[in-house]
């Protein structure tokens, strides 16, 4: 059975840092692009960046929002992708979802999401 | 890289068929076949309905069909039921990155 699941969540301060973690299970983790994807309340779904498998060179891109701000790391020895949010802003307030695409290059399986507060 | 273009709401009837539609560019949707297309309840994470444009994962119904011509992507989901109740969010790979549409709501009357 596919399982993605979140952790980390929180409430921050303007210009603070979190970092989200993400542990898959399931499917082969080195031979999937591993994104974030977040929602802001009552909003549409936004994506954030991705981590590509290994074979694909283990780059990352990020939506323009967030370069410079926020970084992806991959470990393939847990199976686990992690969120670095650092200067956070109040328009990054979202849930966060963790996605994994097995098949495609867009997301298949998504975890239950991680609610991030950016609040004063 | 600007977000897709659906609308914002459709409604049928009970065993009606309705569809979808996902307007990009040719940088992203016009460019690859890797359009995606995700049901979301409220309160509960997306999931996915449909992957390179036209394939379903196993589970999902064969009521849900994906297309597309151009620049635009196309869902359509036959034999309306009421738990086909929720959002919808198309979504396509654009080179170095991933662009998702604004989302439509689906009533079924």
């Amino acid at each position: 059975e596919v399982q993605v699941v979140e952790s980390g969540g929180g409430l921050v301060k303007p210009g603070g840092s979190l970092r989200l973690s993400c542990v898959a299970s399931g499917f082969t983790f080195t031979n999937v692009w591993m994104s974030w994807v977040r929602q802001a309340p009552g909003k549409g779904l936004e994506w954030v960046g991705r981590v590509k498998s290994t074979g694909h060179g283990g780059t990352t891109d990020y939506a323009a929002p967030v370069k410079g701000r926020f970084t992806i790391f991959r470990d393939e020895s847990k199976n686990t992708m992690d969120l670095q949010m650092n200067s956070l802003k109040t328009e990054d307030t979202a849930v966060y979802y963790c996605t994994a695409s097995e098949v495609g290059a867009t997301p298949n399986y998504w975890g239950q999401g991680t609610l991030v507060t950016v609040s004063s | 890289q600007s977000a897709l273009t659906q609308p914002r709401s459709v409604s049928g009837s009970p065993g009606q068929s309705v569809t979808i539609s996902c307007t990009g560019t040719s940088s992203d949707i016009g460019g690859y076949n890797f359009v995606s297309w995700y049901q979301q309840h409220p309160g509960k994470a997306p999931k996915f309905m449909i992957f390179d444009v036209s394939k379903r994962p196993s589970g999902v119904p064969d009521r849900f069909s994906g297309s597309k011509s151009g620049n635009t992507a196309s869902l359509t989901i036959s034999g309306l039921q009421s738990e086909d109740e929720a959002d919808y969010y198309c979504c396509s790979y654009a080179g170095s990155s991933v662009v998702f549409g604004g989302g439509t709501k689906l009533t079924v009357l």
